[in-house]
């Protein structure tokens, strides 16, 4: 069975600096997509950024990038110029076509200080 | 256009009722999802839909939990016989099937409290 490890259930950064969330999974399969979710207190997940297993490159959506490492299974989020609207929780998630659903990590507390 | 909506929003239920949750997903999104948030947990899944068709139920943690979908559209989540430890935010999420893969968007959820 796919899992999602998340050892990081806080984290906090000061506004304009940058902050790095960690994600591993574990899977057996070859072909696999990743996510990074953000949930603000209204609830609303909302999809961050999105990885290809089959891509090298890293993905980036304007200040958020990741660090896809297929080999040790390892998917971290960077946020840069962490701004007060940052602030939420971050589910890291893993997709394959063979199951259908989207399994996720126990997630990451962000706090954004002035 | 219009984004995933759930109703109701919350809902407050007393032990061994039935209640039931309502999801409307995007227009055109084949593939819908049930996924159950306890508090300050990550979520589990507890059913997909493709079409009308439920091809994994393999979530739902016992038979006091059921949906179903119709039309290809609405999908309404049924817990009966209501326990305390069902109180969590159940959040439905819906995808295009040739869409980019694995792409859920997620409705605002319904938070239940059983007391």
């Amino acid at each position: 069975a796919q899992t999602v490890t998340q050892s990081q259930p806080e984290m906090s950064v000061q506004e304009a600096e940058t902050v790095t969330l960690s994600c591993t999974y574990d899977t057996s399969e070859s072909d696999y997509y990743l996510f990074w979710y953000k949930q603000p207190p209204s609830r609303q997940m909302i999809l961050v950024i999105r990885q290809e297993a089959y891509k090298q490159q890293n993905a980036t959506e304007n200040r958020f990038s990741v660090n896809f490492q297929k080999a040790a299974k390892s998917f971290s989020l960077k946020i840069s110029d962490s701004q007060l609207g940052d602030a939420a929780m971050y589910f890291c998630a893993y997709f394959t076509g063979t199951a259908s659903k989207l399994t996720f990590g126990t997630g990451t507390r962000l706090q954004v200080t002035l | 256009g219009a984004g995933v909506s759930q109703s109701p929003s919350n809902k407050v239920t007393e032990k061994g009722k039935d209640v039931e949750l309502r999801c409307d997903p995007i227009s055109g999104h084949t593939a819908l999802y049930w996924y159950r948030q306890r508090l300050g947990q990550g979520l589990e899944f507890l059913i997909y839909f493709q079409g009308n068709s439920a091809p994994d139920k393999s979530g739902l943690p016992s038979d006091r939990f059921s949906a179903e979908r119709t039309g290809e559209s609405v999908s309404t989540l049924t817990i009966q016989r209501t326990q305390q430890e069902d109180s969590a935010v159940y959040l439905c999420a819906s995808s295009r099937t040739s869409g980019r893969a694995g792409e859920q968007y997620f409705g605002p959820g319904t938070r239940l409290t059983v007391t």
